[in-house]
């Protein structure tokens, strides 16, 4: 059974760089796509992008110019970096596996990230 | 890129059923696979249909899921409804680009 978990500074400045990390247990991260998707407080869920083992990257067009999602095998993790913050990125943050088809079918307990100014 | 639009709140009483639905704007909904998630308050979103149809292993088959190339819409129907369903309904794809696409979500009320 896989597990995530999200990590990082619950708390961003405006205009700086929120980080996460996801560390995954219970199966090699050297399979499969990996996600992170977000959610605004009250709101709807938004992805963000994916990273696949070897390295390769698809992100949200809305977000793209402000996003990177890396990996690290050895340490079965992948991190989210989101430069340029503002109040409209406050969100649940969430990590999730993800198929070839689309399908996350395992997330992590998400983790809320504000932004203040 | 397209959007999938589903309605913001439905609701219905205990024991009947409920059909959701999800609406492609562009492009063929059967071009790409539809996932369906449940969300509870508080906590993460949970698969209750994938592919289309399919159920996780766990889910009760009270929850199905199709697609209708008719309306280019998908739907999710849950029958039998208990309060135990209420939670936030979101139906997921992706694009040409790969690129994952969410609706909007459906407040289900069980009433």
């Amino acid at each position: 059974q896989v597990q995530l978990q999200e990590s990082g500074p619950g708390l961003v400045k405006a205009s700086e760089t929120l980080s996460l990390t996801c560390t995954v247990s219970g199966d090699s991260i050297s399979s499969f796509y990996w996600s992170w998707i977000r959610q605004p407080p009250g709101k709807g869920l938004e992805w963000i992008g994916y990273i696949y083992y070897s390295g390769n990257t698809n992100y949200n067009p809305s977000l793209k110019s402000r996003v990177t999602i890396s990996i690290n095998t050895s340490k079965n993790q992948f991190s989210l970096r989101l430069n340029s913050v503002t109040a409209a990125d406050t969100a649940v943050y969430y990590c999730a596996r993800d198929g070839d088809l689309g399908w996350l079918d395992s997330w992590g307990q998400g983790t809320l990230v504000t932004v203040s100014s | 890129n397209f959007m999938l639009t589903q309605p913001h709140s439905v609701s219905e009483s205990p024991g009947k059923t409920v059909t959701i639905s999800c609406t492609r704007s562009s492009g063929r909904i059967a071009s790409n696979y539809v996932h369906w998630y449940q969300q509870r308050p508080g906590s993460s979103p949970t698969t209750v249909i994938y592919e289309d149809n399919q159920r996780p292993s766990g889910v009760p088959d009270r929850f199905s899921g199709s697609i209708d190339s008719s309306s280019n819409s998908a739907s999710l129907t849950i029958s039998g409804l208990k309060t135990e369903d209420e939670a936030d309904y979101y139906c997921q794809s992706y694009d040409s680009s790969n690129h994952r696409v969410f609706g909007g979500g459906t407040k289900l009320t069980v009433l």
